[in-house]
């Protein structure tokens, strides 16, 4: 099974920079992803992360390694449409059909 | 929109009473996941669908609930005799190939059951 421990709560300004960090305990490892979720919707795709280092896309990256079981999402430029969720979830590699183990995700609240 | 459409968006039933979900994935899809999502909580697994066959279902899953996919095209999610633990977001998720690459799920709006 999977341990997957997140931030509650975050605040920032609006222009500032967050990092969200995501640290997972898992027998098996088989990529990490995340997503953000605004109040009363679904999920939507942010990130994937399966090897070491960073990947970015505009505003957000996402950063992972594998040996500390560690990853975070930075925010950059932050806009108030920012304020949201962030679920970090882990696909672990026993789990051949892809389901994915998520944390209680941080609640990122942008002020002006 | 191709997206993941779910159906009913909210359902309020009393206990004891029978409902079911209805959840239609992206065509191409052939992977359907379910998951519940209490509030302040991250969504919990609870059964996994490969086509028509369901491979996977959570431990989280009593016998109350069923979930099929006839044809492997939608999927339904019944839960019997609801009782006020029930209550929650209930998301269906889809997504295409095998479990290496991304191949990220993605989410519909979600189905809030309130048991009253």
């Amino acid at each position: 099974g999977q341990n997957i421990d997140q931030p509650t709560e975050m605040t920032a300004t609006e222009g500032a920079i967050v990092q969200i960090n995501c640290t997972y305990q898992t027998s098996g490892f088989n990529g990490l992803f995340w997503y953000q979720q605004h109040a009363g919707e679904a999920p939507t795709f942010l990130s994937y992360n399966v090897l070491d280092g960073l990947e970015e896309k505009g505003r957000f990256s996402s950063f992972l390694s594998r040996s500390k079981g560690y990853s975070y999402l930075l925010l950059k430029e932050l806009q108030m449409k920012d304020s949201a969720s962030y679920l970090c979830a882990v696909r672990d590699i026993g789990d051949s059909w892809g389901k994915l183990q998520f944390g209680a995700g941080t609640q990122v609240v942008v002020t002006p | 929109d191709t997206g993941v459409s779910q159906n009913p968006r909210h359902k309020i039933t009393k206990r004891g009473q029978n409902v079911t979900f209805r959840c239609d994935p992206i065509s191409e899809h052939n992977r359907l996941y379910w998951y519940r999502q209490t509030l302040g909580q991250g969504p919990e697994f609870l059964t996994y669908f490969q086509n028509e066959a369901q491979l996977e279902k959570s431990r989280l899953l009593s016998d109350r609930f069923s979930a099929e996919r006839p044809k492997g095209s939608f999927s339904t999610l019944e839960i019997q005799r609801t009782e006020q633990g029930d209550s929650a977001m209930y998301l269906c998720a889809s997504s295409s190939g095998p479990s290496g690459g991304a191949y990220e799920q993605y989410f519909g709006p979600g189905t809030r059951l309130t048991v009253t």
